[in-house]
């Protein structure tokens, strides 16, 4: 079936560095890929998404693109803050379904 | 507009008890979808459904059911409760438009089974 893999961390910066959480996933076809974001104490929230390969996703900063032929979604940051600091989930959906798939998750603490 | 709302927050039940998670999705959005949250195995997808039908359900025991209402909101059912049932419980809305639809979720349940 249907897997997503990243890296588990934790992952601990000092503000204004650059992050790179990668991502890689197994699938069939074509899956939409995401980011998903968790504050403590809270669900989910969208961070970015891509559905077709080559598109880059963007949000807040943070950028990722759909490489089809490295099976990669690969989240970076240019420069973190303090405020960055969550759990961050990789996702595939395939088409015809509102199933997610998620990756084990990567917290990232940021110092100041 | 309000978001996903889940009720109850916070839910401490014993072993063998049963347990019913509500969940209201955003005003508009016909499909619901539950997850369940452990430190050792993530994310992992329950159902989900859309008009009152359950169109996907994860690789859970009978123990865990759903149902989807007319007006949309969803109710998860957990029976028999065990230990390893305790988790975040999240449900996801959306309205269900295609690839590129976003889902919407909720600040779960936190269920404690003792």
């Amino acid at each position: 079936g249907d897997s997503v893999t990243q890296m588990e961390g934790p992952v601990t910066l000092s503000e204004e560095a650059f992050l790179t959480i990668n991502c890689t996933y197994t699938a069939t076809g074509y899956p939409s890929l995401f980011w998903y974001v968790q504050y403590p104490g809270e669900g989910l929230q969208l961070l970015l998404k891509a559905t077709k390969a080559d598109d880059k996703g963007s949000n807040k900063g943070f950028e990722a693109t759909y490489r089809k032929e490295t099976t990669s979604f690969h989240l970076e940051k240019g420069s973190v803050q303090v405020s960055d600091s969550a759990v961050y989930f990789c996702a595939l959906r395939q088409g015809g379904s509102e199933k997610l798939v998620f990756g084990k998750g990567t917290k990232l603490t940021v110092n100041p | 507009k309000a978001g996903v709302t889940q009720t109850p927050r916070y839910l401490i039940k014993t072993r063998g008890q049963q347990v019913t998670l509500s969940c209201s999705p955003i005003s508009g959005h016909r499909s619901v979808s539950w997850y369940q949250q452990t430190p050792g195995q993530g994310l992992q997808f329950l159902f989900e459904y859309f008009s009152e039908t359950q169109r996907n359900k994860g690789n859970f025991p009978g123990r865990f059911s759903g149902r989807q209402f007319s007006n949309s909101r969803s109710e998860m059912n957990v029976s028999t409760l065990e230990l390893g049932d305790s988790a975040l419980y999240l449900c996801a809305s959306s309205t269900l438009s295609g690839r590129d639809n976003e889902q919407f979720f909720g600040p779960g349940t936190r269920l404690t089974v003792l």
